[in-house]
């Protein structure tokens, strides 16, 4: 079974402030690191997918870079706004399927 | 275009029984992964089929199966129902094969309760 976290599980922060979360897993059979973003009573949404080391990828005020040699990916958010509040979920490929970690979830107070 | 769309939507169940769950992913895509979400658990991969064929599957009993329709639609099957299969399954589609490296769109997901 293979095993990918995600801290903190929440994160409280107010409008404007920059943030990040980190996503752990396994440093073999690396294929790609997916992140979504998932809100309340809508579906997940993809965000960025992964696949070289010392990736980083950016959408917006998203940005997320991966280190697969030592197994962790940061998801940043710069100027956190009121609808950045969700769930913002990992995913790790090995090959064969997707195994998610258990998400942060953002709350971001106007 | 139109988004991955599952049916229904909620469902009410009682132990014993079984159910049938759809989804028809996006247009021209030919991949179905299906996961189920629960509070403990979290999103868990159940399988996945690709032209017909299940390519992949996690970690569930038999009494999970699921098949896929030549226009790429599927359907997921629970027998015998559980307390414990209570859980909002959710379908996600892309676009080919290679699974890693293509984004999943999700569905809005089916809310099933077992009573």
């Amino acid at each position: 079974i293979l095993n990918v976290e995600q801290s903190p599980q929440s994160l409280h922060v107010q409008e404007g402030d920059s943030t990040n979360f980190t996503c752990s897993f396994p440093s073999s059979n690396f294929y790609a690191l997916h992140w979504y973003r998932w809100e309340t009573a809508k579906s997940p949404e993809a965000l960025f997918v992964m696949t070289l080391n010392g990736d980083e990828k950016k959408k917006g005020r998203i940005s997320a870079t991966l280190n697969t040699k030592e197994g962790y990916s940061y998801l940043y958010i710069k100027g956190s706004q009121p609808e950045d509040s969700a769930t913002y979920l990992c995913a790790f490929h090995a090959g064969n399927m997707l195994t998610f970690g258990g998400g942060t979830r953002l709350m971001v107070k106007p | 275009k139109a988004g991955v769309t599952q049916t229904p939507r909620y469902l009410i169940k009682t132990r014993g029984q079984q159910v049938t769950l759809s989804c028809s992913p996006i247009s021209g895509h030919r991949s179905v992964s299906w996961y189920q979400q629960t509070p403990g658990q979290g999103l868990q991969f159940l399988f996945e089929y690709f032209s017909e064929t299940q390519r992949n599957k996690g970690n569930f009993p038999g009494r999970f199966s699921g098949r896929q329709f030549s226009n790429s639609r599927s359907e997921m099957n629970v027998s015998t129902l559980e307390l414990g299969d209570s859980a909002l399954y959710l379908c996600a589609s892309s676009l080919t094969n290679q699974g890693a490296l293509n984004e999943q769109f999700f569905g809005p997901g089916t809310r099933l309760t077992v009573l």
